[in-house]
């Protein structure tokens, strides 16, 4: 079955410094997508970042990276130069297999992420 | 730019009412999902459509049922509330048949059951 996790509950950092968010996968699929979503206190989910399994380099996309290690079955984000509105809930997930290729999202539990000034 | 819309940011029912959750998008999407989102439990699927008059269960679909009669319109339905149906509900839209498949989600509905 396929699965994500996410270990840490809840992460600091300060303000300008870098973060890494853990995520691992499991999937028996030779192919699959990755996905990082923000939450702010708000509610809404916001698309981050997108990592394909066959991607052969790792997903950048402006402060945000992700470190893909497939071998390891983990696909980290990255967050440079930490700002206070990144301040938010962070959740990984994977494409999952409901109705074929009209695939659902399976999350992890999420990282709620502290900006300190 | 996509837009998925929810008829309510908060509700609150009573024990035993019939309760609609509708989402509406603008992007022609065929898919549409609801998820729901506990605090420690992250986001998990209740039924999902790939079109219309279409719907497929997801992980945690008991008490809930759905409608799509239109393909914009993606409703959820809580026959009789229960409290444990509070919680976060979160519809998303997307594509069909690519693999990058994107969501894009709806600002939420917080429903309180009392």
């Amino acid at each position: 079955a396929q699965k994500i996790t996410q270990t840490q509950p809840g992460m600091f950092v300060q303000e300008k410094e870098a973060v890494t968010l853990d995520c691992t996968y499991d999937t028996s699929d030779p192919s699959y997508g990755l996905f990082w979503y923000k939450q702010p206190s708000s509610g809404e989910m916001i698309f981050l970042i997108y990592q394909g399994s066959y991607d052969q380099q790792n997903a950048t996309e402006g402060r945000y990276s992700l470190n893909f290690q497939k071998a390891r079955k983990s696909a980290n984000l990255v967050i440079s130069a930490s700002q206070l509105g990144d301040s938010a809930m962070y959740f990984c997930a994977m494409r999952g297999h409901y109705g074929g290729s009209q695939g659902n999202l399976i999350f992890g539990k999420g990282t709620k992420l502290s900006v300190k000034p | 730019d996509v837009k998925v819309t929810q008829s309510s940011r908060y509700l609150v029912k009573r024990t035993g009412e019939k309760v609609f959750l509708e989402c509406v998008q603008d992007m022609d999407h065929e898919n549409m999902f609801w998820y729901r989102q506990d605090p420690g439990l992250g986001l998990r699927l209740i039924y999902f459509s790939y079109d219309v008059k279409m719907k497929e269960k997801g992980d945690i679909p008991e008490g809930y049922s759905v409608s799509r009669e239109k393909k914009e319109r993606f409703s959820l339905i809580l026959e009789s509330a229960s409290t444990n149906q509070t919680s976060m509900y979160l519809c998303a839209s997307g594509l069909e048949g690519s693999s990058y498949n994107e969501q894009f989600f709806g600002p939420g509905t917080r429903l309180t059951v009392l």
